[in-house]
């Protein structure tokens, strides 16, 4: 059965730290799809990364940068030089099939001025 | 290109009343889901279509929520004889299914119920 950890439930950091929040993932099949997505106050899912398990390589986007390691059954996201727009929830989510995405429970993020 | 919309964005009932809930996708969108979110946890899966045909509900939480895509571009939710345990915010998202790979599920604002 597939299944999602987000082990940390809240994280605090000051403005213009890094922080890396991490997700542990569970699956039995090979071919598989990982996301992140940020869900600010206002409430609404917003899509950040998708990764398919034949690709490893870590990616970049700004200030935000994803490292998925299948050894470890891992797929964590860092924030560089944190903003306080970047305050938000975060799920990480897994995919086997095309239909069913399981969500983990989510970081509280929240970062001071 | 408007995003996923939904509505009502809130919603508030007494319990054993029926709610119906609306979902309008990115239009080139086939594919629809449904999902139910609680208070600090992830999103649940609940059921999603693809065009008009209903290709997952075993997920459904009961038989007394069912939903409906009739003609392949909004979709409807629909809670019979509400009770205190649905009030939760129920989410929507739609994507594009063009190749066998699990495609980006983009979401709506949701809708939050509250079952008095």
């Amino acid at each position: 059965a597939q299944k999602v950890t987000q082990a940390q439930t809240e994280i605090s950091v000051v403005e213009k730290e890094d922080v890396t929040l991490d997700c542990v993932y569970e699956t039995r099949d090979t071919t598989y799809y990982l996301f992140w997505y940020k869900q600010p106050p206002s409430g609404e899912l917003v899509f950040l990364i998708r990764r398919n398990s034949f690709d490893e390589q870590n990616e970049i986007s700004g200030r935000y940068s994803w490292n998925f390691q299948k050894s470890t059954s891992s797929f964590n996201f860092t924030i560089t030089a944190s903003q306080v727009v970047d305050s938000a929830v975060y799920f990480c989510a897994l995919s086997e099939y095309a239909n069913d995405m399981r969500f983990g429970a989510g970081t509280r993020l929240t970062v001071k001025p | 290109d408007t995003g996923v919309s939904q509505n009502p964005r809130h919603k508030i009932t007494k319990r054993g009343q029926n709610v119906t809930f609306r979902c309008d996708p990115i239009s080139e969108h086939n594919r629809l889901y449904w999902y139910r979110q609680t208070l600090g946890q992830g999103p649940e899966f609940l059921t999603y279509f693809q065009n008009e045909a209903q290709l997952e509900k075993s997920r459904l939480l009961s038989d007394r929520f069912s939903a409906e895509r009739p003609k392949g571009s909004f979709s409807t939710l629909e809670i019979q004889r509400t009770e205190q345990g649905d009030s939760a915010m129920y989410l929507c998202a739609s994507s594009l299914m063009t190749s066998g790979e699990t495609d980006t599920q983009y979401f709506g604002p949701g809708t939050r119920l509250t079952v008095l």
